[in-house]
């Protein structure tokens, strides 16, 4: 069962800000929003995290709204390298039963 | 820090031999998880391990697949018999327990002919 939604595929230009959303409306109070991403040919690659406040980090922001039912991902200069499709995820966190379904994400084509 | 270790990275074999995938995770990492990729059905859990104890195998597709983990540093997927429709990229990921972040290891590229 597909717990999150996201676009199939986005542009941005280069330099500019990323800003992917993600849809979770049945997250429950326990279920913390991770992300990950892609790189064509490469495992993916854990990006952040969060319950409900924003988070940062050297790579992107986190934004999640105040009834955590959305959130976006925010890359504030893509780059080229960041062309990657890009995983949304809710999931219980920590503990033996903790895993991550990943579902079909967000193609983002960084654009020169 | 190498990383999460997958080999071999390319497998060809022929249809009815058997497969053996390995992976060494990071260490000091406790969670292990196998995952298979394809173009029709993404990426998809095949199995966990959490301390060398199989947690979740309701991923594994059929009894030709097993897993194990004999210690904190070694883990093996098995296909026996393969056959064409297991071609897929696996890929092994770690994460501490209280699951920072996945690690993902390069994947091995599985082709059955």
């Amino acid at each position: 069962d597909a717990k999150t939604t996201q676009p199939p595929s986005m542009d941005c230009a280069e330099g500019r800000a990323a800003n992917l959303p993600c849809n979770h409306s049945t997250i429950s109070g326990n279920e913390y929003v991770y992300w990950y991403r892609q790189i064509h040919s490469q495992g993916p690659q854990y990006i952040i995290h969060g319950l409900k406040n924003n988070e940062t980090n050297e790579m992107a922001s986190l934004i999640i709204t105040e009834d955590r039912k959305s959130s976006t991902l925010i890359l504030p200069h893509a780059t080229l390298r960041d062309t990657a499709v890009y995983y949304c995820i809710v999931s219980p966190y920590g503990g033996a039963t903790n895993k991550l379904i990943f579902g079909t994400g967000t193609l983002l084509a960084v654009q020169p | 820090d190498a990383g999460v270790i997958q080999s071999p990275r390319h497998e060809v074999t022929e249809m009815g031999q058997e497969v053996t995938l390995r992976c060494k995770p990071i260490s000091g990492h406790n969670s292990l998880f196998w995952y298979r990729q394809t173009m029709m059905r993404g990426l998809e859990l095949l199995i966990y391990f959490n301390n060398n104890v199989p947690i979740d195998d309701s991923g594994m597709p059929e009894d030709r697949f097993s897993a194990k983990m004999p210690n904190a540093s070694f883990s093996t997927l098995k296909i026996q018999p393969s056959e064409p429709r297991d071609s897929a990229v696996y890929f092994c990921a770690s994460s501490q327990d209280i699951n920072y972040g996945y690690t993902f290891g390069s994947g091995t590229r599985l082709t059955v002919v």
